[in-house]
Parts: structure tokens; sequence; C-alpha cells
């Protein structure tokens, strides 16, 4: 399968600042990357989905202001966590969608921790 | 509306066992049906899809899964499970152009050995 990586893997920030998560699909060009939130004992629920070169299309009941989604290239994709608070703390997980294989691959995700 | 249900949260077996692993799900077109797993701190890993076809499809390391479109359920199984395989499970379905995803709650596989 595809191979995703996402830079940091863990993030220990203060309340107020803002946070830079990185995907990247490194064996194929992704020009659809997905973000998803996983609170602790819970399921993976879908964030925004992030397409090359346009804006990215967020999912109802999540603030496009406060997450910010880069899709600049065909292999990289960022979300940013503005003005982070302690309630953002989760893991947050990148998948690229490969269609010539039907499925989405997941990255290893980014604990993101604030104080 | 979409769902996936996986009503077991923990499920605790001894290695060498048997496993299944629950899922029903509740979509309104054709499903795409995924299971994926999850060890700690690790993001998620395929192990199997199903489209149509054969109703009992084989996936990696010795999971197989089986779907019954008359009880909307899509069970994973192993015939015998070793203590790697503890870890969570996630099954998912699709949207057929693979762009929503809607997963389960899923379940904590414990390994006794």
């Amino acid at each position: 399968g595809a191979v995703v990586s996402q830079h940091p893997s863990w993030v220990i920030c203060k309340s107020g600042t803002s946070v830079k998560i990185e995907c990247r699909s490194l064996d194929f060009q992704a020009t659809t990357m997905f973000w998803y939130r996983q609170f602790p004992k819970q399921s993976l629920m879908l964030m925004a989905t992030s397409n090359e070169g346009s804006k990215a299309t967020y999912e109802q009941g999540v603030e496009k202001d406060k997450f910010l989604i880069n899709h600049a290239s065909l292999t990289l994709s960022t979300l940013t966590v503005t003005s982070a608070h302690p309630e953002d703390s989760s893991f947050y997980i990148c998948s690229v969608r490969d269609s010539g294989k039907e499925t989405q691959y997941f990255g290893p995700g980014t604990r993101l921790l604030v104080l | 509306a979409q769902s996936v249900t996986q009503p077991d949260i923990h499920i605790t077996v001894s290695e060498g066992a048997s496993l299944e692993l629950r899922c029903n799900y509740s979509y309104g077109a054709t499903p795409y049906l995924f299971w994926y797993v999850q060890s700690p701190g690790q993001g998620l890993q395929l192990l199997l899809k199903y489209f149509s076809g054969d109703t009992l499809v084989q996936g990696i390391k010795g999971f197989e899964a089986e779907f019954k479109r008359s009880q909307s359920s899509f069970n994973l199984r192993k015939p015998s499970v070793h203590w790697s395989d503890a870890a969570e499970y996630f099954c998912a379905v699709g949207s057929y152009n693979f762009n929503k995803f809607y997963f389960g709650s899923g379940t904590k596989l414990n390994v006794k050995p």
C-alpha cells in the first residue's frame, strides 16, 4: 500500500499557540488527502478533505478558521491548529486516497497535547 | 443515515483461540466495507476490503471477513489468534468514490498467553 508519513509524531504546546502538522504521501501523488481526528477511546472522525490547489472542504461542525489546511503540492498537506486550547488535544491522522486501489491509506498520526 | 456499529468495545481471547469481531452497518447505497487495525500510537493498517463478488474475503495476517447483506454485517474472523494481533480494530464503510469513510467505534482486542 501507499506510504504516508506525518510530522511531528508528538507535539506539546502551550494554550494559545499554533501548531502545524505535515502529512506527506511518499510514493505517489495524491490530489486528495483527508484529515481525521480521534479522541481517546473513540473512533476517527473526518474533519476535512484537502484538495491540491484548491480550498479544503470541511465537515459540519469543524471550524475552518481554527483548523487551517493547505494542500500546496501533490505530496504534502498541512493542518495548522490555530490558537490551540486544551480541548484540541487529540490524535490527528491524515490519509490519502488511492482511487486505483479503491481505498485510503493512513498516516501514523500526530498526538497533540495542549497545556 | 450512514453508520457503523461495533457492539463489542473490548474482547479478550486466549492465544490460539478463534476470533470473531462484529460489525453492522447502515448505508443507503452499495456499501464498500473495510477492516483496519490500529496498534497503539500508530495509524491504521488495511486488513481487507469488500466491494462485490464473493462474500467471503481474505485479508492479510490470516484474517477474513464475511459480508451478509441480509444482516447488514461484515464480521471479521481469524481461526487462531496470535499475541501480536492485540490491537484495536475498526470497521468502516466507504462511499463510492472513497472520499467518505464512516468508522465504527472500534473493538480493542486483548490476547491472553
